[in-house]
């Protein structure tokens, strides 16, 4: 597709359950960014891809939160035990390898509802 | 600890003001990019400033870059209700990861 698509839109899970939310990027970006935005507010960082270097992990919230990407492309981020404050919406973002200045393409996020 | 603080968090004006929303850290960044987010939508780039004093023109939107590139302001002139929407400004350093603010929470009301 011509975005970045995220999947699914949206997921209700029960506490203790794992879930895992899915990120293709745009087609030809090296650069991989997870984001996790509660209600109205702004982006808190989690995890950082950039080619075959090692991720920048240091938003990740707790050892429950973990993210991979195979083959430079499709990136999942898992969720262990889920708990209720980690109720909100996943943001995925993928740019251009040129450079810190190029845009961030964003998915529609996954809403997450831990009940 | 919050690099990038915006002010207001939140804002509610009639059609035809005029506002300026504030981004401000302590920190030194090489670029900074601001973006409009819609409900359950992803953030959408409007600009970027990557130098010191930078001032770039959006139709109505302004935006400028301090010039120790610490801090940048959104100003918005007659504003209309499609202007509504949250606003997000993000710092980059190096090859670093992008960092966001908290966002300001922009109604315009008929």
């Amino acid at each position: 597709g011509a975005g970045v698509s995220q999947s699914p839109s949206n997921k209700v899970t029960e506490k203790g359950k794992d879930v895992e939310l899915r990120c293709d990027p745009i087609s030809g970006h090296t650069a991989l960014y997870w984001y996790r935005q509660s209600l109205g507010q702004g982006l808190e960082f989690l995890i950082y891809f950039q080619g075959n270097s090692a991720p920048d992990k240091s938003g990740l919230p707790s050892d429950r939160f973990s993210a991979e990407r195979t083959g430079g492309s499709v990136s999942t981020l898992t969720i262990q035990r889920t708990q209720q404050e980690d109720s909100a919406v996943y943001l995925c973002a993928s740019r251009l390898p040129t450079g810190l200045n190029e845009k961030l393409f964003f998915g529609s996020g996954t809403q997450l509802s831990v009940l | 600890t919050q690099l990038l603080e915006q002010s207001p968090q939140f804002l509610s004006i009639q059609e035809g003001e005029n506002l300026t929303v504030y981004c401000n850290s302590s920190s030194v960044f090489s670029s900074l990019q601001w973006y409009r987010q819609e409900p359950g939508e992803g953030p959408v780039l409007l600009v970027t400033v990557v130098t010191g004093g930078e001032v770039k023109k959006l139709k109505r939107l302004t935006f400028q870059f301090g010039d120790a590139r610490k801090d940048s302001s959104l100003h918005i002139t007659a504003a209309q209700p499609g202007d509504t929407g949250l606003y997000l400004c993000a710092g980059g350093r190096g090859a670093q990861k992008l960092v966001f603010g908290q966002g300001t929470r922009l109604t315009i009301n008929p």
